[in-house]
């Protein structure tokens, strides 16, 4: 059971928006920052977003996070086909001293 | 272009020990904190362990700690982890990732190495 809570699957249809959540507590979330993944089947992740809501070089502006409190959101607009994939949230927890990882989300594009 | 890559994965039997290297190339190595993030079969990712580009601070996971070691070489862009006591919980794919600014935004991660620990 991951400390920071994902919904294990979501679902839309092309060109629909999408809100992948990621819920935690004032140790890591709360006071650190946010990153999001893209895990594609049989690839190394790809980092979509940094510090709760910049984008890495390359990445499309189809894809957005954001942070209020202690929970932080990935959003994808536009969805693609190719979005399809798993996606997991990240950031420190002070009170462990260590990295955290959401279970992760299955992105299913209808 | 930067370039990350694994090796020194393999079948272990528990209580074994593997060392694994990553050798980076396409950035300026010691500037940057590298790290190590597992990924069991069909399960989520797992941060293993940090150590910082100048100083050499290291971070580990708890379920890691006091059997693994993560070092560096930055003479040879290489970052290391020796994995020691090895147990069937530690099969999994290692991926080596720099870090671009804050914990956990790593920008460029190896292909991974597969270390499986059974008897």
């Amino acid at each position: 059971q991951s400390v920071l809570t994902q919904p294990p699957s979501v679902s839309a249809a092309p060109g629909q928006k999408v809100i992948i959540s990621c819920s935690g507590s004032n140790s890591n979330i709360g006071n650190n920052y946010v990153s999001w993944y893209q895990q594609l089947p049989g690839t190394a992740p790809k980092l979509l977003i940094y510090d709760n809501n910049k984008r890495p070089s390359g990445i499309p502006d189809r894809f957005s996070g954001s942070k209020s409190g202690t929970s932080a959101t990935l959003g994808i607009t536009g969805l693609q086909t190719g979005d399809e994939a798993d996606y997991y949230c990240g950031t420190w927890d002070t009170s462990l001293s260590a990295v955290l990882f959401g279970g992760g989300t299955k992105l299913t594009v209808l | 272009e930067v370039q990350l890559l694994e090796s020194g994965g393999g079948l272990v039997q528990p209580g074994g020990s593997l060392r694994l290297s990553c050798a980076a190339s396409g950035f300026t190595f010691s500037n940057y904190a590298m790290n190590w993030v597992r990924q069991a079969p069909g399960k989520g990712l797992e941060w293993v362990s940090t150590i910082s580009g100048s100083d050499g601070r290291t971070y580990y996971a708890d379920s890691v700690k006091g059997r693994f070691t993560i070092s560096r070489d930055n003479s040879k862009n290489t970052v290391f982890l020796q994995m020691n006591s090895l147990r069937a919980e530690d099969s999994a794919v290692y991926y080596c990732a720099k870090l671009l600014s804050t914990l956990p935004g790593y920008d460029y991660w190896g292909q991974g190495t597969l270390v499986t620990v059974s008897s």
